[in-house]
């Protein structure tokens, strides 16, 4: 069973950098046929995806053009675990944050683990 | 970028009845068309892909249907356990886009 751990701070200042962490159990990141991502969900309760990186012989990323300029998403496979670094965060920012594996069959871009989701919160 | 509905917003249902939850995108999704569940204070739990598709472990009574940009996800006789937000997602083109969610009360 695949199990996703997520740690970091609730709360960020404006104009900060959010970094969120997850940790992978029952699979490897760099497995080659998953992809891991990130997805908030706003207070209002929209889910927007933010991106994904995957392991195809070499390390790929995906992002939302919508954060595209300020985010990056990369991995550790020591730690068997990727992270998430949005920068120039805004109260915009604000949601909830999960972690999620794409479904290691090509093409099918649907997430069946995800974490518990931390809650995030941009403010002074 | 695919823009996502659902309708209704709300469904009001009693346990034992059916409930119909509808999905309409922007743009033809050749099926790449799937369905969360979401509980409160829980990460959505994948249902359907590929339309119509069970994911592992869901219950027969849930079921997709559609084509184009027309998807239903039927629950055949809701139980205590469905009252939930439920959401679509297209994964025809990037980015990757989300409704704004049904719920089921």
């Amino acid at each position: 069973q695949v199990q996703l751990q997520q740690s970091g701070p609730g709360l960020v200042k404006p104009s900060q950098t959010l970094s969120l962490t997850c940790a992978i159990s029952g699979d490897s990141v760099s497995s080659s046929g998953a992809a891991w991502a990130w997805i908030r969900q706003s207070p209002s309760g929209g889910l927007e995806w933010l991106g994904r990186t995957y392991f195809r012989s070499k390390w790929y990323n995906d992002y939302a053009v919508s954060v595209e300029s300020r985010i990056i998403i990369s991995a550790d496979t020591s730690k068997n675990q990727f992270s998430l670094k949005l920068n120039s965060v805004t109260p915009e920012d604000t949601a909830v944050y999960f972690c999620a594996r794409e479904v290691p069959t090509a093409g099918l871009r649907v997430y069946d683990f995800w974490g518990r989701g931390t809650p995030v919160t941009v403010s002074s | 970028e695919i823009v996502m509905t659902q309708s209704p917003a709300t469904l009001s249902v009693s346990p034992g009845e059916r409930a119909i939850l509808s999905c309409r995108a922007s743009q033809s999704l050749s099926g790449s068309l799937g369905w969360y569940q979401q509980k409160s204070g829980q990460a959505p739990r994948l249902l359907i892909y590929d339309t119509s598709t069970r994911a592992t472990g869901v219950p027969a009574r849930f079921s997709g249907s559609g084509s184009g940009t027309e998807f239903t996800l039927t629950i055949s006789s809701l139980q205590s356990d469905d009252f939930a937000v439920y959401y679509c997602q297209q994964y025809n083109n990037w980015p990757l886009t989300f409704g704004p969610g049904t719920t089921v009360d």
